[in-house]
C-alpha cells in the first residue's frame, strides 16, 4: 500500500487551464515535496512545504496538515509545463522520500 | 556548483556483468539514497546513507550493494546484473532530513 496517494494519474489540459493535482498521505508529516520530471529528464525539486501555502512563478503549492492533503496548481499552464509531477513525503525514521506514483500532465497548444 | 552528478547516464549490460553507478554531490550533504525507478511503481529506494561510514537498506537492496567513504560520493554497485534490474536509477541528496531534496540526472540501465 503506498502511503502517499496522487490524484489523477493523468491528466490532459488545453493551454491556459487553471490545473489542480491534488496528494494525500496517511501519516503525520513535517513536510511534503512537490517533483516535477519532464519526459526523459531527471527530477526537479519544486517545493518543500510545511504549512500554507508557497508560490513560484505560475505554479502554487498548499498544503493543510491536519487533513493530510496538499494541492499543486498550475495557472495559465503551457505545453512547456506538460511533465510528471510528484508528491513525496519524509520517512520519520529513516529520512529518505516516499513517493506517489506521479501524475502526468499533457498540456495541449 | 555541479549539485548532485551520477554517470553514466545510459549503459547496457549482459546479463551476469557487474559494475558500479556513480553518485556524487558538492554541497556537503549528509543525506543520500538511490532509487529506482520502473513503469507503474514509481520510485522506490534501494539504499541510502546519513552520513560517511552510514549506509543501510531501502525498500529493493537485493542486487546492490552500496558504500559511503565520503560525504561527496555514494556508489551503487550491481554485483551480478539480471533483467529484473532494468531501470532507470536516481541519486538524491538533501543537507537533512528536513531540507529540499536534490536529485541527479539519472542513469538509464538496460540489463539484456
Amino acid at each position: 500500500k503506498n502511503e502517499v496517494e496522487q490524484s489523477p494519474q493523468n491528466l490532459t489540459a488545453q493551454e491556459g487551464e487553471f490545473i489542480t493535482i491534488n496528494c494525500s498521505y496517511s501519516v503525520g508529516i513535517s513536510a511534503l515535496h512537490w517533483l516535477q520530471q519532464h519526459p526523459g529528464g531527471g527530477i526537479v525539486s519544486l517545493f518543500m512545504l510545511s504549512s500554507g501555502k508557497k508560490k513560484h512563478g505560475r505554479l502554487i503549492a498548499t498544503i493543510n496538515i491536519q487533513e493530510k492533503h496538499s494541492s499543486l496548481h498550475i495557472t495559465a499552464s503551457h505545453p512547456r509545463d506538460s511533465a510528471v509531477y510528484i508528491c513525496a513525503r519524509r520517512s520519520g525514521s529513516q529520512g529518505n522520500l516516499i513517493f506517489g506514483k506521479g501524475t502526468k500532465l499533457s498540456v495541449k497548444p | 556548483n555541479a549539485g548532485v552528478t551520477q554517470t553514466p547516464k545510459f549503459q547496457v549490460l549482459k546479463t551476469g556483468q557487474s559494475m558500479t553507478l556513480q553518485c556524487a554531490q558538492d554541497m556537503n550533504h549528509e543525506y543520500m539514497s538511490w532509487y529506482r525507478q520502473d513503469p507503474g511503481m514509481g520510485l522506490r529506494l534501494i539504499h541510502y546513507s546519513v552520513g560517511a561510514g552510514i549506509t543501510d537498506q531501502g525498500e529493493v537492496p537485493n542486487g546492490y550493494n552500496v558504500s559511503r567513504s565520503t560525504t561527496e560520493d555514494f556508489p551503487l554497485r550491481l554485483l551480478s546484473a539480471a533483467p529484473s534490474q532494468t531501470s532507470v536509477y536516481f541519486c538524491a541528496s538533501s543537507y537533512s532530513m528536513n531540507t529540499e531534496a536534490f536529485f541527479g540526472q539519472g542513469t538509464r540501465l538496460t540489463v539484456v
